[in-house]
């Protein structure tokens, strides 16, 4: 069966300070990966996304980015995090062209930037 | 552009019923439902492919119309697990990645 990790689970950060979250697929080739972000209270907003190694499209500018540097591993980074930064991130994956594209989330990193 | 959920929230008792509608201005050819419980990450409910399908989940089941763009999520003999936010996503025909666009979310509390 397929499994999705997220790390870490928490993380405090001071603002101007580095970002590196990290997402691994187990049990599946080739997915589909994405980054999510969800302010407090608020819907899920799409940030990247990637189709395959190297493969990352933008949805929304901003101080972040994204890189697939294997086939199950999605990263989102920030060279200096800003305030507006905070909040719940999600990755989450779908299956390639044959399947239905239902999206499972990974269990997510909570981001306070002090 | 992103689905339109209505209503935004909803308080239940429970055994008793609720909809939850998902409209997009977009033709739709397929929709998503996902519950978020309070802390949590969002869980695949189902997916509606066929316009007038219906599908279910526990007693939790959905319709998909096509025509009018437009699902609505029904929440049947409700249980206090039912409590959580409930999201409609929408994917653009032959989107690059397959990516869908959530809606608001409604949230439901289902009370004793």
């Amino acid at each position: 069966s397929q499994t999705i990790h997220q790390w870490p689970a928490t993380l405090v950060q001071p603002v101007g300070s580095p970002l590196s979250l990290e997402c691994t697929v187990e049990g599946t080739s080739n997915p589909n990966l994405y980054w999510y972000r969800q302010a407090a209270g608020r819907g899920l907003q799409l940030l990247f996304y990637s189709v395959g190694i190297g493969q990352i499209s933008s949805e929304v500018p901003q101080n972040l980015s994204a890189s697939r540097p294997q086939d199950r591993q999605f990263i989102l980074s920030s060279k200096k995090l800003l305030l507006s930064d905070s909040g719940f991130y999600l990755c989450a994956w779908s299956g390639g062209r044959w399947s239905s594209y239902e999206q499972y989330f990974g269990p997510g990193t909570r981001l306070t930037v002090t | 552009q992103q689905p339109v959920q209505s209503p935004q929230a909803v308080i239940l008792r429970e055994g008793e019923d609720a909809v939850i509608n998902c409209s997009s201005s977009k033709a739709l050819y397929s929709v998503h439902w996902y519950r978020q419980k309070h802390g949590e990450a969002p869980v695949f409910l189902m997916i509606l492919l066929k316009g007038g399908e219906q599908k279910g989940h526990e007693k939790i089941s959905a319709s998909f119309n096509e025509k009018k763009q437009q699902s609505s999520l029904y929440l049947t003999a409700s249980q206090l697990s039912y409590s959580g936010t409930y999201f409609c996503g929408t994917p653009a025909i032959k989107a690059a990645g397959n990516k869908l666009t959530f809606g608001g979310g409604t949230r439901v509390l289902v009370k004793p």
